[in-house]
């Protein structure tokens, strides 16, 4: 499976205020998503990242707010704008058609753990 | 529209006893279904998953799952479950019938496996 890592881990931050979150993959993978998990609560899926284009966000996810680049098939960000309290979460990165594996399952990154304060 | 169904926020069992955390599903179509978990402060691990084939499917850490058409269910088993096995587990499905490769999450179910 592919290796997966997220940057920051952690972070606690002010209302109004912006953070990016990085997915990095240790090799090319055709697909990359992005999911919120709020506190005690399952995960959601916020959008696709598409590489070399717009994402495709869910029913109730916005460009505006969740701003996503894929510059390339083993990157990706996901920038949670003007930020509310409502917006702390985990923040899940996940990839499927990585080197060697098969299709159809989703493998994921630690998370980004987001306080907005 | 697809759906999951975890029945059970929550799961007790005493150690070395048999593990079984359900899970019921709708889709349009045909299912491809998915069992992960969750440890504290980690990531989603991936268990195990049903694509086609044998209903019986055999995953990580001597979890085991059964695909039941019928039932419109893909239950977690183990036969004899560990403390280690003390987690947060979801069940996820994907309509193959549907664009875009979208996993829909189940609400998780937390067992705690006592010693």
């Amino acid at each position: 499976s592919a290796v997966i890592s997220q940057k920051p881990s952690r972070d606690i931050c002010q209302r109004g205020t912006s953070l990016t979150i990085q997915c990095q993959v240790d090799s090319q993978v055709t697909m990359m998503f992005w999911y919120r998990q709020q506190p005690g609560q399952s995960l959601t899926l916020i959008a696709t990242a598409n590489q070399g284009s717009e994402a495709t966000y869910e029913s109730g996810f916005v460009i505006d707010k969740f701003p996503i680049s894929r510059p390339n098939l083993t990157f990706s960000t996901l920038t949670v704008s003007n930020m509310s309290p409502e917006d702390s979460s985990i923040y899940l990165c996940s990839v499927e058609g990585a080197t060697g594996s098969s299709y159809n399952e989703q493998f994921f990154g630690p998370g980004t753990r987001l306080t907005v304060l | 529209a697809q759906s999951v169904a975890q029945p059970e926020d929550q799961v007790n069992v005493a150690e070395g006893n048999p593990l079984t955390v359900k899970c019921t599903y709708s889709v349009s179509g045909n299912p491809y279904l998915f069992w992960y978990v969750q440890y504290p402060n980690r990531g989603l691990q991936f268990l195990l998953k049903y694509i086609t084939g044998d209903n019986l499917v055999k995953g990580s850490y001597g979890f085991e799952a059964e695909f039941n058409k019928s039932q419109t269910s893909f239950h977690l088993k183990k036969p004899s479950a560990l403390v280690s096995d003390s987690a947060l587990y979801f069940c996820a499905v994907r309509d193959i019938k549907a664009a875009g490769n979208k996993l829909t999450f189940g609400g998780g179910t937390r067992v705690l496996v006592k010693p």
